[in-house]
C-alpha cells in the first residue's frame, strides 16, 4: 500500500462544474501539499497545510489530521484547471508523492 | 515564474555517460531539493540541502550524487547511465530547512538515455 493515496485517478467534468480531489495518507506528516502539474511538465506548489483549510482565488484545500485525509476543492471550474494535481506529505524532512489525479475540464 | 532555474532544459545522452544538471535557487533561499519523475515511479525526492551540507535523503541511487555550493546553486551528477534513469528531474527551493517552507519548483530537466 502506498503512503499517499490519491482518489479518483482521473477526473473529467464540464465547465463550471465543483471538483473534489481526495488524498489519503499512512504516516504521520508534519505538512501537506498540493502541486499542479501542466502538461508542459512544470510544477506549481498550490498550498502546504498543516492544519485547517486554505482558500487561493477558486481553490480551497481542507486537511484533517485525526482523519489523515486533504481534500482539494475547485469552484468554477475552467478550462485552464486541466493539469495533473498532485498531494505530497512531508514526514522526516521527505517528501512523498502521491500518483495524481489527471482533470480535465470540457467547455 | 518560480524564480528557480534550471539548465540544461534537454539532454540526450547514451547509456554508460554521465551528465550534471545545474540547478539555481530563489534569490535568498537556502534549501534546495532534488526530484525525479519518470513514467513508472511518479515524482521521487532525491536529496535537500541546506545552506551547503546535506540534509535529507531519499531514493537516491549511488551512482548518483549532488553537491549545493557556496552561491546556493547545486548541481546533480548522474553516472553510468541506464535507460531506467531516463526522466524529469526537477529541482525546488526554500527560504528554510525545515517543513514549514513552502518549495517552489524550477522547470526540470528532460534527460533522455538512448
Amino acid at each position: 500500500k502506498n503512503e499517499v493515496e490519491q482518489s479518483p485517478q482521473n477526473l473529467t467534468a464540464q465547465e463550471g462544474e465543483f471538483i473534489t480531489i481526495n488524498c489519503s495518507y499512512s504516516v504521520g506528516i508534519s505538512a501537506l501539499h498540493w502541486l499542479q502539474q501542466h502538461p508542459g511538465g512544470g510544477i506549481v506548489s498550490l498550498f502546504m497545510l498543516s492544519s485547517g483549510k486554505k482558500k487561493h482565488g477558486r481553490l480551497i484545500a481542507t486537511i484533517n489530521i485525526q482523519e489523515k485525509h486533504s481534500s482539494l476543492h475547485i469552484t468554477a471550474s475552467h478550462p485552464r484547471d486541466s493539469a495533473v494535481y498532485i498531494c505530497a506529505v512531508r514526514a522526516n524532512e521527505k517528501l512523498t508523492f502521491g500518483t495524481g489525479t489527471r482533470l480535465t475540464i470540457i467547455p | 515564474d518560480s524564480g528557480v532555474t534550471q539548465t540544461p532544459k534537454h539532454l540526450i545522452t547514451a547509456t554508460g555517460q554521465r551528465v550534471t544538471l545545474r540547478c539555481s535557487p530563489r534569490s535568498g533561499d537556502l534549501s534546495v531539493y532534488w526530484y525525479q519523475q519518470s513514467l513508472d515511479q511518479g515524482l521521487q525526492f532525491l536529496i535537500q540541502y541546506y545552506n551547503g551540507e546535506e540534509r535529507a535523503k531519499g531514493n537516491i541511487l549511488e551512482r548518483f550524487s549532488a553537491q549545493q555550493f557556496p552561491d546556493l546553486h547545486s548541481e546533480l551528477n548522474l553516472s553510468s547511465l541506464e535507460l531506467g534513469d531516463s526522466a524529469l528531474y526537477f529541482c525546488a527551493s526554500s527560504g528554510g530547512s525545515a517543513s514549514l517552507y513552502e518549495q517552489y519548483f524550477g522547470p526540470g530537466t528532460r534527460l533522455t538515455v538512448t
